[in-house]
């Protein structure tokens, strides 16, 4: 089936410095990719989507490249700031007989100390 | 905007009860709901997914018959934990979306304690 890995499962950082969290997908055809982020006592919220290869998602200084070759899709952001602190989660999404389910990664929890 | 709203947002129930939790769409008709169980290390289980005029599909490990599901219009949803234990617990996400080519838009969730 479907499935999505993300590598960190924590992340400690400084403000200003660059993020990386790494994640791939095993998926047929052309999943649709997302990333989402959580704060505490929230649900997730969609941070960006990408649908092609080559295609980049970007959103509040975050971005990510579908790349089919390597089936990835990692998320960057070139400066963190405190308020970035949350949990962040690399999703997929297949249509499969009519519905579109989301598929999600374990999730990268990130601390970006002041 | 889209918004989806959860209650109750918090509940505790004796091991062996049912409870039951409700979500509902705002600013959009939610021809898609899908419940998930957010583990208390963070992971995400699809429980179901409700589709408009389809039969809610459950995935692997959930059924019906411990996690019934209503879906009785565009504009709401509830899903029912029967006989819970502690295994149950965990936060509760419903999201919903508009159709196939929208996004889901979450809730903040039912969080279930079993005592």
């Amino acid at each position: 089936g479907d499935s999505v890995t993300q590598t960190e499962g924590q992340v400690a950082l400084s403000e200003e410095d660059f993020l990386t969290i790494h994640c791939n997908y095993s998926a047929s055809g052309y999943p649709t990719l997302f990333w989402y982020v959580q704060y505490p006592g929230e649900g997730p919220q969609l941070l960006f989507r990408a649908s092609r290869d080559k295609e980049k998602g970007s959103s509040r200084g975050f971005e990510a490249t579908y790349d089919k070759g390597t089936t990835s899709f990692h998320l960057r952001k070139a400066s963190v700031q405190e308020s970035d602190s949350a949990v962040y989660y690399c999703a997929l999404s297949r249509s499969t007989g009519g519905n579109n389910k989301l598929t999600f990664g374990q999730g990268t929890v990130l601390s970006v100390i002041p | 905007g889209a918004l989806v709203y959860q209650y109750p947002r918090r509940t505790i129930c004796k091991s062996g009860t049912s409870m039951r939790m409700e979500c509902q769409a705002v600013g959009f008709q939610a021809t898609s709901v899908a419940w998930y169980r957010q583990s208390p290390q963070k992971t995400f289980e699809l429980i179901a997914l409700s589709t408009v005029n389809s039969a809610i599909k459950y995935e692997q490990n959930f059924t019906q018959e411990k996690f019934p599901i209503s879906h009785p219009n565009l504009s709401f949803s509830s899903m029912t934990v029967l006989n819970a234990y502690l295994e149950d617990r965990g936060l509760y996400l419903c999201g919903a979306r508009g159709g196939q080519n929208s996004d889901y838009t979450f809730g903040s969730g039912t969080r279930l304690l079993v005592i």
